[in-house]
């Protein structure tokens, strides 16, 4: 069966710091991955999304940024975090025939910048 | 993109009693999710949607896609204090991506 990972659970980051936030997914193979966050009583913004290594697609303008070195690992990084970059943050998997858009969710990190 | 709006934006339940939200959407979709999340977790597949007019079952939820292809059901019945947290539906963005879009969420609470 599939299992999504992501750590860390939880993290506390001053303003201007760097971020790294890594996403596994196992057992399936060359999965669509996604990242979107959640403000505090809020919905699911998505921020990136890739369909294969290296190719990542941004949809909101912001200083984050992803990448995909391998296949089932997606990355969320930031060079300078700033105070609005706080919040819970969520990796999903998906299968890749267009036939399904079932997206299953990670356990989450929490992001608190100080 | 589309629009999905989901109601009630919050509900007290007591345990025992059935209840209801629903999702409405500004454009047609051929796929409706339903996803719970508890707090601090990330969410979870409830139901998936594919046909207008199917009921699906999970236990005590049952979702139906609307006829009109712009609306979805969840029905909670015989709540239990785990039914609380926040649900969200959720639909394709386009048709040739893998994009979804989601509702703002309906919070579940226990009524004291």
């Amino acid at each position: 069966s599939q299992t999504i990972h992501q750590w860390p659970a939880t993290l506390v980051q001053p303003v201007g710091s760097p971020l790294s936030l890594e996403c596994t997914v196992e057992g399936t193979s060359n999965p669509n991955l996604y990242w979107y966050r959640q403000a505090a009583g809020r919905g699911l913004q998505l921020l990136f999304y890739s369909v294969g290594i290296g190719q990542i697609s941004s949809e909101v303008p912001q200083n984050l940024s992803a990448s995909r070195p391998q296949d089932r690992q997606f990355i969320l990084s930031s060079k300078k975090l700033l105070l609005s970059d706080s919040g819970f943050y969520l990796c999903a998997w998906s299968d890749d025939t267009r036939s399904s858009y079932e997206q299953y969710f990670g356990p989450g990190t929490r992001l608190t910048v100080t | 993109g589309q629009q999905l709006n989901q109601s009630p934006q919050s509900m007290f339940i007591q345990e025992g009693e059935d209840v209801s939200m629903n999702c409405t959407s500004s454009s047609i979709f051929n796929t409706w999710l339903w996803y719970k999340q508890d707090p601090g977790e990330g969410p979870v597949l409830l139901i998936a949607l594919y046909k207008a007019g199917e009921l699906t079952s999970n236990g005590r939820l049952t979702a139906q896609f609307g006829i009109t292809r712009k609306d979805s059901f969840l029905n909670i019945s015989a709540s239990i204090p785990s039914d609380v947290g926040i649900y969200f539906c959720a639909g394709p963005l386009g048709s040739n991506d893998y994009k979804l879009s989601f509702g703002a969420g309906t919070t579940v609470t226990v009524r004291a």
